[in-house]
């Protein structure tokens, strides 16, 4: 079956430290995108990409960054974690042109030190 | 400026009754909607979505009703079970836009036995 994949699940970083987190899908959709989840804000967009090596700014893209180099892989990188930055990252992918849904990953739990 | 607001963070019911949960919109550019549901520790799961040509969309015990003059939208939960115990997220996207969608920020129902 088709899936979406996040790893690592849980990750402890330090401030200051590149952290990537990978997105894997199944889907063969040509969308994916970027959220993080924090208390009282709900889900905002961080990155998304309709295609290899297309990427846009979300909402909430300051000291973030994505390469997308193929179609099952957007990467998420920290260029320099934050305090701000801990927090629920979920990945997601829909299929242009055929539905608004999204299909999200279990979720990367980041905390910064 | 939140465009898709939830004004509601929890809501309970009993088990059996109906359950309600609301949301509101303010850009008259949205016109198709999805509600997601997400139970903690995963990601969120698409449960039903509506396009602004409709009034009403129904999936068993789940239905969307949407009123866009008053650019409003309800998920009603028809008998709730303990199971539909999650925090219900409402979504918004403009057709012939970006194809994203934006979040609200959640409402939290609780199922009592």
């Amino acid at each position: 079956d088709a899936e979406i994949t996040q790893s690592p699940r849980h990750k402890i970083t330090e401030t200051g430290r590149q952290v990537t987190l990978a997105c894997h899908q199944t889907w063969n959709h040509n969308n994916m995108f970027w959220y993080r989840q924090d208390l009282g804000h709900g889900l905002r967009l961080i990155h998304y990409s309709y295609g290899v090596q297309d990427t846009n700014k979300g909402e909430v893209s300051d000291g973030y960054s994505v390469s997308r180099s193929n179609t099952e892989d957007l990467p998420l990188t920290l260029e320099s974690a934050a305090s701000s930055q801990t927090s629920v990252y979920f990945c997601a992918s829909s299929d242009p042109g055929t539905s608004y849904e999204q299909y999200f990953g279990p979720g990367t739990r980041l905390t910064v030190t | 400026d939140q465009q898709v607001k939830q004004n509601s963070p929890s809501l309970s019911v009993q088990e059996g009754r109906i359950s309600i949960l609301n949301c509101d919109y303010t850009n008259s550019m949205f016109d198709y909607f999805l509600w997601y549901k997400k139970y903690p520790a995963e990601g969120p799961t698409f449960l039903i979505s509506i396009s602004s040509i409709k009034d009403k969309n129904e999936d068993g015990r789940f239905t969307v009703f949407l009123n866009k003059s008053a650019k409003h939208l309800s998920l009603h939960i028809v008998p709730s079970q303990p199971g539909d115990s999650a925090v219900y997220f409402c979504a918004a996207s403009a057709q012939g836009g970006s194809e994203k969608l934006v979040f609200g920020k959640g409402t939290k129902l609780t199922v009592n036995p």
